[in-house]
């Protein structure tokens, strides 16, 4: 089956770090740019970060950079977001998306809350 | 940033009517490789969303045909011919020529 799931989501403290995981099965991972977008009840879905096929290209939204790394394991066909200096702002479902956004994993939560 | 907006945000459907969403880029979509990077998405409550329409008007596999997508330049609209009970939902649309990527607001759809 063609899919993406992630993992890795919880309650963290402010200023806290994370690491998501996103593991793709059913199609050939290292052919495809990913995503990570996040949604809240209040700004809606979000673009975080995308890496090519080869990660040798990452992009970031402003808001994240600095903070967050997008990474992958096309060995392992892994998807990784790493995230430090967690704000309550982040707070979200965390999804992994392919390419242009034609597949999407169940999504993460992500709670910063002290 | 490129701005998406979405009108309406709101919108109450009769069963077997058609429907209509708007979205307006604060400007042009067109990337350095001459494509629209422009799609529309379906989200059912506890659903990840789904992608329906493809480059400002493909038809993504196994989405209905009484889904379309049109537009050009700056606005662009999904029409439903006969809205059916699984339509209801949020709808959204996605641009992905210029970075950051950036979504609509999200449009609700429900059945009057």
């Amino acid at each position: 089956e063609v899919q993406l799931v992630e993992s890795g989501g919880g309650l963290v403290q402010p200023g806290g770090s994370l690491r998501l995981s996103c593991v793709a099965s059913g199609f050939t991972f290292s052919r495809h740019w990913v995503t990570w977008v996040r949604q809240t009840p209040g700004k809606g879905l979000e673009w975080v970060a995308t890496i090519n096929e080869d990660g040798s290209e990452t992009y970031y939204v402003d808001n994240v950079m600095g903070r967050f790394s997008i990474s992958r394991d096309n060995g392992k066909n892994l998807l990784y977001l790493q995230m430090s200096s967690l704000r309550a702002e982040d707070t979200a479902v965390y999804f992994c998306v392919r390419g242009r956004a034609n597949l999407w994993g169940q999504g993460t939560l992500v709670t910063v809350s002290s | 940033d490129v701005v998406m907006t979405q009108s309406p945000l709101s919108l109450p459907v009769t069963l077997g009517q058609p429907a209509s969403i708007s979205c307006r880029s604060s400007q042009g979509l067109v990337h350095g490789d001459g494509n629209i990077y422009f799609y529309w998405f379906h989200q059912r409550p506890g659903q990840s969303p789904r992608r329906l329409i493809y480059r400002v008007s493909g038809r993504d596999s196994g989405v209905p045909d009484r889904f379309s997508g049109s537009g050009s330049g700056t606005d662009f609209t999904l029409k439903i011919s006969r809205v059916e009970a699984e339509d209801v939902g949020v709808y959204y649309c996605m641009q992905s020529s210029l970075w950051p990527w950036t979504f609509g607001q999200g449009t609700k759809v429900e059945i009057k």
